[in-house]
């Protein structure tokens, strides 16, 4: 089993609708990420938090909320979907730091279209 | 402005050969550099980080080096396998005080043709 679980791993859906993807982990990290990926813009952070009660906002959080629930879980939601948040999303978690050599350990990564 | 740039965009090679992939960097101050590897259609895996003091750091058959008076690293892949068909990103993070962030390239697509 993945150490860092996304669901759903493909989701099509509409304009308008509010869409949640879920992350689980089990390595113990405090630290968990949720990233997107988009041809030609590479990797943005869109929220982050270091345990339960810590939530932080990334480069790119506008028509975004996370949950925290328990150390293991970090959802992402999009209250109501736009075509131009059709991207690859990315859990991460690390152990230390990663701009201070933390390592990042990446989900599987949840395809979304916004029709 | 804090950049990474990497080169080539995409390369495509013949299983048993080796490539180097660029990756030049703007960030300041400059605390480390990390490649990950991403298959497709997966999430990307570390490879390697090279922090300021190190030169060359090897993994099995990947070897990065690092220049940080150029503001340059390179990864050698030597003798490709089919398996080494991904995209290899290069990021670099910038940490100074509550200043911390990773700044992503966008990545070497390569090919290992059989």
């Amino acid at each position: 089993d993945a150490d860092v679980t996304q669901t759903p791993r493909n989701r099509i859906t509409k304009t308008g609708k509010r869409i949640m993807l879920e992350c689980s982990q089990t390595k113990g990290h405090d630290r968990m990420y949720w990233y997107r990926q988009d041809p030609g813009l590479g990797l943005r952070l869109i929220y982050y938090s270091f345990d339960v009660k810590d939530i932080n906002k990334g480069e790119i959080s506008d028509g975004y909320s996370v949950s925290r629930q328990a150390q293991a879980k970090f959802s992402l939601s999009l209250e109501s979907a736009i075509p131009n948040q059709t991207a690859l999303y990315f859990c991460a978690t690390s152990e230390r730091d990663p701009s201070n050599t933390g390592e990042l350990f990446f989900g599987e990564g949840s395809r979304l279209t916004v029709l | 402005k804090n950049q990474v740039e990497q080169s080539p965009q995409s390369l495509i090679i013949l299983e048993g050969k080796n490539c180097t992939l660029q990756c030049n960097y703007t960030v300041s101050p400059f605390s480390n550099l990390r490649w990950y590897k991403q298959d497709t259609g997966r999430g990307p895996v570390s490879l390697t980080i090279m922090t300021f003091s190190e030169n060359t750091k090897s993994n099995g058959r990947y070897t990065a080096t690092l220049d940080a008076d150029t503001k340059q690293s390179s990864l050698h892949i030597t003798a490709s396998q089919l398996s080494d068909s991904a995209s290899y990103i290069c990021v670099v993070s910038l940490y100074a005080g509550n200043n911390r962030k990773l700044i992503w390239g966008l990545g070497t697509s390569l090919a290992v043709n059989p």
